[in-house]
C-alpha cells in the first residue's frame, strides 16, 4: 500500500498570498497517477488536479500541480477567499487507492 | 450533465447490514471504474471499493469480506452492500466516477454523500 503524507497539516495564508502544499509517497506513484481534491465543509470533494499536473475542468490557473515519483506539490499562486478549504492528495496508480490525511488552508 | 445520486443511508445496529445505491445520470456507469469513498466524522477520505468496467472488484483489507460492490447496468446504478457493520464504519459514503472510460483515473465526479451511522 502506498502511504501518502501531506504537509503541513494546517497552512495559514492571507488572501493574495502564495501557498505550497506537499504530498510525499512511501513509494513511487505509477505514471504520475496523482490527484488533488478540494473539500469545503458539508460538501463532497472536488477534483482540482489529475495526472500530477493537469487541471480539471473549470479549475482556475492559480492552482498548479507538479512533481513526480514520490514528491508532489500543489501551489496556490494567489489565494482567493473561496480557496480556504481542506486539500487532499490521492494516488490511483495502484490498489488500494490511497489518500493523504489532508492540509487545511485557513485564513491568517 | 453527469450526476451521481446516492441513497440508502441510515442508522443500523452493530452487526447489521445496509445497502447503498448510486444512480448515475448523463453517462453509462458500466463504461467507467466506479468507486465508493468514505469519510468518518471529522476525518479524512478513505477508499472502500471499486468495480471495473469489466466487472472485477477490489477492496482494502479493512472492509474485505464484509462489503460488496456491484452494479445493475439496466438501472445504470452501482451498489454497496455492507454486512457485519461496526461502529468504526460510521461515515459519509460517497459514490465516485473515474474520469476516463475503461481505465483507472482520478475521481472527476462525486455524489452528495450518504450518511451511515452504526450504533446501538
Amino acid at each position: 500500500e502506498i502511504v501518502l503524507t501531506q504537509s503541513p497539516a494546517t497552512l495559514s495564508l492571507s488572501p493574495g498570498e502564495r501557498g505550497t502544499l506537499s504530498c510525499g509517497a512511501s513509494q513511487s506513484v505509477s505514471s504520475t497517477y496523482l490527484a488533488w481534491y478540494q473539500q469545503k465543509p458539508g460538501l463532497a470533494p472536488r477534483l482540482l488536479i489529475y495526472d500530477g499536473s493537469r487541471r480539471a475542468t473549470d479549475i482556475p490557473d492559480r492552482f498548479r500541480g507538479s512533481g513526480s515519483g514520490t514528491d508532489f506539490t500543489l501551489t496556490l499562486s494567489r489565494v482567493e477567499p473561496e480557496d480556504f478549504a481542506v486539500y487532499y492528495c490521492q494516488q490511483y496508480g495502484s490498489l488500494p487507492y490511497t489518500f493523504g490525511q489532508g492540509t487545511r488552508v485557513e485564513i491568517k | 450533465e453527469v450526476q451521481l445520486v446516492e441513497s440508502g443511508g441510515g442508522l443500523v445496529q452493530p452487526g447489521g447490514s445496509l445497502r447503498l445505491s448510486c444512480a448515475g445520470a448523463g453517462f453509462t456507469v458500466s463504461r467507467h471504474y466506479m468507486s465508493w469513498v468514505r469519510q468518518a466524522p471529522g476525518k479524512g477520505l478513505q477508499w472502500v471499493s471499486v468495480i471495473y468496467s469489466g466487472g472485477s472488484t477490489y477492496y482494502p483489507e479493512s472492509v474485505k469480506g464484509r462489503f460488496t460492490i456491484s452494479r445493475d447496468n439496466s438501472k445504470n446504478t452501482v451498489y454497496l452492500q455492507m454486512n457485519s457493520l461496526r461502529p468504526e464504519d460510521t461515515a459519509v459514503y460517497y459514490c465516485t466516477r473515474a474520469g476516463y472510460p475503461n481505465e483507472a483515473d482520478s475521481f472527476d465526479h462525486w455524489g452528495q454523500g450518504a450518511l451511515v451511522t452504526v450504533s446501538s
